[in-house]
């Protein structure tokens, strides 16, 4: 079982619409995570942080970390083509480990 | 304030040659770190190093791959000798290091493209 979880894609919205990213972790004591945007072609970037249960928000991005069911997400609200791109999920402990990541396709 | 960068930003050897990727992590991160990448796959951690110690190479294939970062500020990566399967995206990133939570956050260079032939 990989570490971080999190489905493929493509995940495919209209624009304006919510998008749900969501990813799973296997190691209890993981006490960070992140969320990266990496667009093709290009490098991962940090959206945000996350490390205490429950919703953190930023702009247009809303995280939310459960660590009893060991899930964790990113909502993206009023969805623009421009967030077209691959959402990768990173949770650490003893070390960083990233998900294999979720295509975003966000449809004008 | 300037971001990780890496040197060179693309590579095209032939297997069986030497090749040595180049990062410069952003001034005051301790922690630098080397990953590969396939296409269609997340990062996955080749070596991470906390000033110029590695703490962890778990994941480095020794008998070809080397790495170091004498000075504990850039550091270089090495392939010798490089295999078809090295093709792959190398990227390096940085994080200030310590314990606090937001220490982890890493930022990731442009990445070197790598296509061995």
């Amino acid at each position: 079982q990989k570490e971080v979880e999190q489905n493929s894609g493509p995940l495919s919205v209209p624009e304006g619409a919510i998008a749900s990213l969501n990813c799973t972790y296997s190691d209890r004591g993981s006490q960070s995570f992140f969320w990266y945007r990496q667009y093709s072609g290009k490098s991962p970037e940090l959206i945000m942080f996350i490390y205490s249960n429950g919703d953190k928000e930023d702009g247009r991005f809303t995280a939310q970390l459960n660590k009893a069911s060991q899930y964790v997400s990113l909502l993206i609200r009023d969805s623009q083509p421009s967030d077209s791109a691959t959402y990768l999920c990173a949770g650490t402990y003893q070390k960083v480990t990233f998900g294999t990541g979720t295509k975003l396709q966000v449809i004008p | 304030e300037a971001g990780v960068v890496q040197s060179p930003r693309y590579k095209i050897i032939e297997k069986k040659q030497p090749v040595a990727f180049w990062c410069n992590p952003i001034s005051g991160h301790n922690t630098l770190y080397w990953y590969l990448q396939n296409l269609g796959q997340g990062p996955e951690l080749l070596i991470r190093y906390e000033n110029e110690e590695a703490v962890d190479d778990s994941q480095l294939p020794k008998d070809r791959f080397s790495a170091e970062r004498l000075k504990g500020v850039d550091s270089t990566l090495k392939i010798q000798p490089a295999e078809l399967g090295d093709s792959a995206v190398y990227l390096c990133a940085s994080s200030l290091g310590g314990r606090g939570r937001s220490s982890d956050t890493q930022y990731f260079g442009p990445g070197t493209r790598l296509t061995v032939l």
